[in-house]
């Protein structure tokens, strides 16, 4: 059983195009983030959700807007792609808000390239 | 804000030798200190945490982390390398009170045969 899973785990598009990643998991998380790994591995936190209410946005381009429908799921979908958004988005969740007393569970990324 | 920081980006060993990756963070008050491991094409996994207690922590694959507060460090060590240790490797760390997970810039470890 896999405890955060992404969908879909390699995504190739246009620039200007639209698309959207998805994120579930089966742990009873309350938080769920979303976190960008760049070309040169570099983890940085874009956004995280906590029983569907936004508790972080790091100055993320409003081009990224994350949706979350229930405490469980929590999808990014991003607007005219550039090619600067290449890069591995991996969606996490933990217990608690920040993950204090707990920790993380990641999802497998989804490996975005834009061209 | 917490910042954590890796002095060795990359890090190239023979099989058997010891392993030691420094991990700083900022902040002066209370923490939780994670090590992650991504092996090659593969999502985060958890080596080991410290919330409190003992500061000698022991995880995963044999490894360990000695959490020094008074150096505001966590420094990962393995007593003997494998060349499945091959993999990037991130120290991150929450405060209390913070809302977030911030990581390290990551330690590339090549284990050679």
């Amino acid at each position: 059983d896999t405890a955060v899973s992404q969908t879909p785990k390699y995504l190739v598009t246009q620039m200007g195009n639209d698309k959207s990643i998805k994120c579930e998991q089966n742990l009873g998380h309350d938080t769920m983030y979303w976190y960008k790994q760049d070309s040169k591995k570099f983890l940085k936190i874009m956004f995280s959700y906590n029983n569907k209410e936004l508790i972080i946005n790091e100055t993320v381009p409003n081009r990224f807007s994350p949706k979350s429908p229930d405490k469980a799921h929590l999808n990014l979908h991003i607007n005219s792609l550039e090619l600067g958004d290449s890069a591995v988005y991996f969606c996490a969740s933990s217990q608690d808000i920040g993950g204090f007393g707990t920790e993380a569970f990641f999802g497998q990324g989804t490996r975005l390239t834009v061209v | 804000a917490q910042s954590v920081s890796q002095h060795n980006h990359h890090v190239i060993l023979s099989e058997a030798a010891s392993l030691e990756l420094g991990c700083n963070y900022s902040y002066g008050g209370t923490v939780n200190l994670f090590w992650y491991v991504q092996y090659p094409g593969q999502h985060l996994q958890l080596l080991l945490k410290y919330f409190s207690g003992d500061p000698l922590v022991k995880g995963i694959k044999g490894f360990e982390a000695e959490f020094i507060k008074s150096k505001f460090s966590f420094n990962l060590r393995k007593p003997s390398v494998q060349w499945s240790d091959t993999a990037e490797y991130f120290c991150a760390v929450v405060t209390g009170g913070g809302n977030k997970l911030t990581f390290g810039t990551g330690t590339q470890l090549k284990v050679e045969l």
